[in-house]
């Protein structure tokens, strides 16, 4: 049940865009994505709602398709800061209670 | 508080001793999540309260595990007889309740069985 991300692992350029994807086998209520950093905890970016609600940072973008139960994360003109581990967690029901995926490891180099 | 707290940020323990592991959320925020993180992995939900209740506890391992939220603030999650696969870091998590609401997370507790 747990969601799958890929890709595992991605190395960029400052300036240069990525997509991180995450995808269920259940049907979702909505899905979460988090970055953390090394030894720091887990920093909220966004919340995608079914029927197309979505909160979060103004700087990062992302799209939830209801129907594939699949969400991606956009990040453009990536930064140094950007750097981290992204992971999406997916919520079955109104909850709150996220199941995360293995996460997506982000490298931005100058 | 200005965040989410968790102590001890750290904790060496031998193997078959008991701990527990404190939590304390945002004021206010009536929902709060423990989780259970290993290295390189993502968070593993672990129970879920809403208010002073567990309103799910489907992820918690066996029954050395077990967590309170007595006043509907601070929670504990307390192991009993720890196992050296017990060791991860150990998340917890408060949001305004309901689903879809940002939660904010703690620094964790490292929890290492020796």
């Amino acid at each position: 049940q747990q969601p799958v991300q890929s890709p595992q692992a991605v190395i960029l350029r400052e300036g240069e865009d990525a997509v991180i994807n995450c995808s269920s086998s259940k049907a979702l209520y909505s899905v979460h994505w988090y970055r953390q950093k090394h030894g720091e905890a887990p920093v909220f970016l966004m919340i995608l709602l079914k029927g197309g609600e979505q909160k979060g940072h103004e700087k990062i973008s992302a799209s939830f398709n209801e129907k594939k139960q699949q969400s991606s994360l956009y990040l453009t003109a990536s930064q140094l800061s950007y750097s981290g581990t992204y992971f999406c967690g997916t919520e079955g029901s109104n909850t709150g209670k996220l199941i995360f995926g293995q996460g997506t490891t982000l490298q931005v180099k100058p | 508080g200005a965040g989410v707290s968790q102590t001890p940020s750290n904790k060496v323990t031998e193997k078959g001793k008991y701990v527990e592991l404190r939590c304390d959320p945002i004021s206010g925020h009536t929902a709060l999540y423990w989780y259970r993180q290993s290295l390189g992995q993502g968070p593993e939900f672990l129970i879920y309260f809403q208010g002073t209740g567990a309103a799910d506890d489907s992820g918690l391992p066996n029954d050395r595990f077990f967590a309170v939220r007595p006043e509907g603030s601070v929670s504990t999650l307390k192991i009993q007889r720890t196992e050296r696969g017990d060791s991860a870091v150990y998340l917890c998590a408060s949001s305004l309740g309901g689903g879809a609401a940002e939660a904010f997370f703690g620094q964790g507790t490292r929890l290492t069985v020796v």
